[in-house]
């Protein structure tokens, strides 16, 4: 079946500017995680939702970040005023339950630049 | 900081040979010590995973050996393909947030 899907796959903007980031995640999997992965670094949590709700939203860096699930499907990750600092790969994952041994399966990621 | 320390950063092994990457974390309360596997481009994607109640994991060429007292594990890869070249990642999780090492590039040579 189909995987994580991301969109764009990848995203180049200007400092200040505004950027949504889409992930679809598989079908029928109730977690959703966004990580965020940089240069030559390991994924860096971000957020985490358990259906529609944000049950841990510890990883997100300042509140230029934010992310919904309106739907407990889809989600969006938006970022305000980037700044080059944010350049990065954005990763989503889904899970089938969010249980701890509930296997993560990420999506290719966004690759956004900000120049 | 640092919670999950992964080491080396790159490796050059022969094909046939074993391929050893380790890591060592500090927060007792990690629950879960799964590896994943990334080509370039791609997202990563789980390889083997194990609980810190058991010493050894083993799936196929791939071996988790966990040392709890020390707060260590690693990964053996062993008769490493050329198709194993990949970067690999140790992480750690609480509930379910995972704490990702910073990566081991592996090289298969010929």
């Amino acid at each position: 079946g189909a995987g994580v899907s991301q969109t764009p796959s990848n995203k180049v903007t200007e400092k200040g500017k505004y950027v949504e980031l889409r992930c679809d995640p598989i079908s029928g999997h109730t977690a959703l995680y966004w990580y965020r992965q940089s240069l030559g670094q390991g994924p860096e949590f971000l957020i985490y939702f358990q259906g529609t709700g944000a049950a841990d939203d510890s990883g997100l860096p300042n509140d230029r970040f934010f992310a919904v699930r309106p739907e407990g499907s889809v989600s969006t990750l938006k970022i305000q005023r980037t700044e080059r600092g944010d350049s990065a790969v954005y990763l989503c994952a889904s899970s089938l339950s969010g249980q701890y041994n509930s296997p993560l399966h990420f999506g290719n990621g966004t690759r956004l630049t900000v120049t | 900081q640092q919670q999950v320390k992964q080491s080396p950063q790159s490796l050059i092994v022969q094909k046939g040979g074993i391929s050893i990457i380790n890591c060592a974390y500090e927060n007792t309360a990690f629950d879960y010590f799964p590896w994943y596997q990334q080509f370039p481009g791609k997202g990563p994607a789980l390889l083997i995973a194990i609980r810190p109640d058991v010493s050894e994991k083993k799936e196929g060429r791939f071996t988790i050996s966990f040392n709890k007292s020390a707060k260590q594990f690693s990964l053996h890869i062993m008769d490493s393909q050329p198709g194993d070249s990949a970067t690999y990642f140790c992480a750690a999780s609480i509930r379910e947030k995972l704490t990702f090492g910073t990566g081991t590039r592996l090289t298969i040579i010929p």
